[in-house]
């Protein structure tokens, strides 16, 4: 399944696909990008990051794309479990460090 | 254990009645920062603070004040709360000047009636 990200805040995934969450950033200045995942009833948790020098990067079922050319980012998480639904958030950092967040995805598993 | 500490949790207040939301971490971190989420508006910075007895506004300070007297406390007060501000509020800490992921305390819910 995929996202929009802003453009389509829920993405419901059947357990065991590969989930795509997008997100487009707005300050092309802008060089460092991290996405969060929010459970309910908790605060925004890091997963990953990726700075502008980058294009990819891996981490454990995840994975986060840059593309600076159209300023987007997405955040790919393989074989979806129940535990990954959440509220994903991407955030860039432009310079002068203040984080800048995206609206925000809703993530939902079905078993 | 690295951690940001909000308190209290849960805050139901009434109309006027000054508030503190505290938040306290222990990673040594210059950079602290208030954020409210709102259903629809995402997480909105309130204000920051990049050192002690340095503060800042954010994308909406208005009727908040914070402090920062110590590194590793940041409170938000609320001098008159009022019910535009019940919220889900969020402390965060960093490193300054370097790009590393922001640390997130466990949300305080704040109904102002």
């Amino acid at each position: 399944g995929e996202s929009v990200g802003l453009h389509l805040p829920t993405l419901s995934v059947q357990e065991g696909d590969n989930s795509i969450i997008n997100c487009a950033y707005s300050n092309s200045a802008s060089d460092y990008f991290i996405w969060y995942k929010q459970e309910s009833g908790k605060g925004p948790q890091f997963i990953i990051d990726i700075r502008s020098n980058m294009d990819k990067r891996q981490g454990q079922r995840v994975t986060v794309l840059l593309n600076k050319t159209v300023k987007h980012l997405s955040l790919q998480i393989a074989a979806t479990q129940p535990g990954d639904s959440a509220v994903y958030f991407c955030a860039e950092v432009p310079p002068g460090g203040k984080l800048i967040f995206g609206q925000g995805t809703t993530l939902q598993v079905k078993p | 254990e690295a951690q940001v500490t909000q308190n209290p949790r849960y805050l139901i207040t009434v109309t006027g009645k000054k508030l503190t939301v505290t938040c306290s971490q222990n990673m040594n971190h210059e950079y602290m920062s208030w954020y409210r989420q709102d259903p629809g508006l995402g997480l909105r910075q309130i204000y920051y603070s990049m050192n002690v007895e340095v503060t800042d506004k954010g994308d909406v300070p208005e009727g908040y004040k914070v402090s920062r007297k110590e590194k590793r406390n940041f409170p938000l007060i609320l001098e008159s709360p009022s019910p535009n501000q019940t919220s889900l509020y969020f402390c965060a800490s960093s490193l300054w000047g370097k790009n590393t992921e922001a640390f997130f305390g466990q949300g305080t819910r704040l109904t102002v009636v």
